[in-house]
């Protein structure tokens, strides 16, 4: 079976915490795909970052950075000195890609709160 | 500007009334998909589509209906609304290449209200 669990369903900080939303994904397949989406209060989905399952090199974006394990099944997010702008519901992904069809497959997300 | 769009972005309907939500993509894009979101569910996979003529059922296809004619368009239809189909629908897209996995870009959401 394939899953994606976010345990943390709400987090809230003060401006400039760090803080880290954890990403658990469940599947057998050897070759699949991780994302990162932001959900902002204006509702539009934005595309945050892609990694595949043979590239466990860690990633680092400005104040964001990612922490792929494949031995924990894990794909952390950290974002560094947060922001109010940061406040966001965050959403983790597995893609699959299986006979010929592309599957994506969402966690429930971690709502976060950067208070000023 | 590339870009998804659907249409409407809010509707309010009643139980039974038939319905469609359009969405397009102006990238050329083969897959384009339609999910929907529910509080504490995350996005569910509802209908999507590998390329034109070609659409497979999601995780929650019951009550819906989709169809792909031309590469850009990939409508919902509800063909008999019901108030548990109430929800936050986006639709999204993105290019295939082989066995690789791209980004989906997603329309703006369209937030339907069955009564």
């Amino acid at each position: 079976a394939q899953k994606v669990t976010q345990a943390q369903t709400e987090i809230s900080v003060v401006e400039k915490e760090d803080v880290t939303l954890d990403c658990v994904y469940e599947t057998r397949d050897t070759t699949y795909y991780l994302f990162w989406y932001k959900q902002p209060p204006s509702g539009e989905l934005v595309f945050l970052i892609r990694r595949n399952s043979f590239d466990e090199q860690n990633e680092i974006s400005g104040r964001y950075s990612w922490n792929f394990q494949k031995s924990t099944s894990s794909f952390n997010f950290t974002i560094t000195a947060s922001q109010v702008v940061d406040s966001a519901v965050y959403f983790c992904a597995l893609g699959l890609t299986q006979g010929g069809s592309e599957k994506l497959v969402f966690g429930k997300g971690t709502k976060l709160t950067v208070n000023p | 500007e590339a870009q998804v769009t659907q249409n409407p972005r809010y509707l309010i309907t009643v139980t039974g009334k038939k319905l469609t939500v359009t969405c397009s993509q102006n990238m050329n894009h083969e897959y384009m998909s339609w999910y929907r979101q529910d509080p504490g569910l995350g996005l569910r996979q509802i209908y999507y589509s590998m390329n034109v003529e070609v659409t497979d059922k999601g995780d929650v296809p019951e009550g819906y209906k989709v169809s792909r004619k031309e590469k850009r368009n990939f409508p919902l239809i509800l063909e008999s609304p019901s108030p548990n189909q109430t929800s936050l629908y986006f639709c999204a897209s993105s290019p295939m290449s082989g066995p690789k996995f791209y980004e989906q870009y997603f329309g703006p959401g369209t937030r339907l209200t069955v009564t």
